[in-house]
């Protein structure tokens, strides 16, 4: 059983387009994440929530927005999509905030904008 | 700005060397340091991770080695093999909550 998994694995579309990206988590985990790696291979978080509350939003632009129907699930949804956003986003989980410990990551989505 | 700086960017090994990337970080309310290895197509996964209050931690061939005073902390592979090859993140966590990763270094080790 796949413990993060992301859906889809590769996105491809065209400037200015809506799209969302899924993720859930059979872990039992209280912690979910959306980090956003650049073409240089560089990891930065942009969204984390615990128990369906958002509780780190780094600058991420607006036309990004999280959605947490239950603690399982984090979705992504990115309106009007520009050139720039192109790059892998990796949803993760934790177990429980405040807790040093590993994070799960998925296997990634691959959103290509073109 | 960069929290977390991480040397060297690419490394190459001969097959059954030492591999060596370190990290250097400023913050020191930091109060856990893993190590993530990440192979192509898939997510990074934990390596290795240390807390402050040791200076060596090793499972394996991998080892962290930890200098709270320099602030600096790096992972050392012992007998590197091929299927080592990957990408390698430092990173750190304090408060729990936001883990901030390094640069990466892509390790390739040759036969």
């Amino acid at each position: 059983d796949t413990a993060v998994s992301q859906t889809p694995k590769y996105l491809v579309t065209q400037m200015g387009n809506d799209k969302s990206i899924k993720c859930e988590q059979n872990l039992g985990h209280d912690t979910m994440y959306w980090y956003k790696q650049d073409s240089k291979k560089f990891l930065k978080i942009m969204f984390s929530y615990n128990n369906k509350e958002l509780i780190i939003n780094e600058t991420v632009p607006n036309r990004f927005s999280p959605k947490s129907p239950d603690k399982a699930h984090l979705n992504l949804h990115i309106n009007s999509l520009e050139l720039g956003d192109s790059a892998v986003y990796f949803c993760a989980s934790r177990a429980r905030t405040g807790q040093g410990g590993g994070y799960t990551f998925g296997s990634g989505t691959r959103l290509t904008v073109v | 700005q960069q929290q977390v700086k991480q040397s060297p960017q690419s490394l190459i090994v001969q097959k059954g060397g030492i591999s060596i990337i370190n990290c250097a970080y400023e913050n020191t309310a930091f109060d856990y340091f893993p190590w993530y290895q990440q192979f192509p197509g898939k997510g990074p996964a934990l390596l290795i991770a240390i807390r402050p209050d040791v200076s060596e931690k090793k499972e394996g061939r991998f080892t962290i080695s930890f200098n709270k005073s320099a602030k600096q902390f790096s992972l050392h592979i012992m007998d590197s093999q091929p299927g080592d090859s990957a990408t390698y993140f430092c990173a750190v966590t304090g408060g729990g909550n936001k883990l901030t990763f390094g640069t990466g270094t892509q390790l390739k080790v040759e036969l």
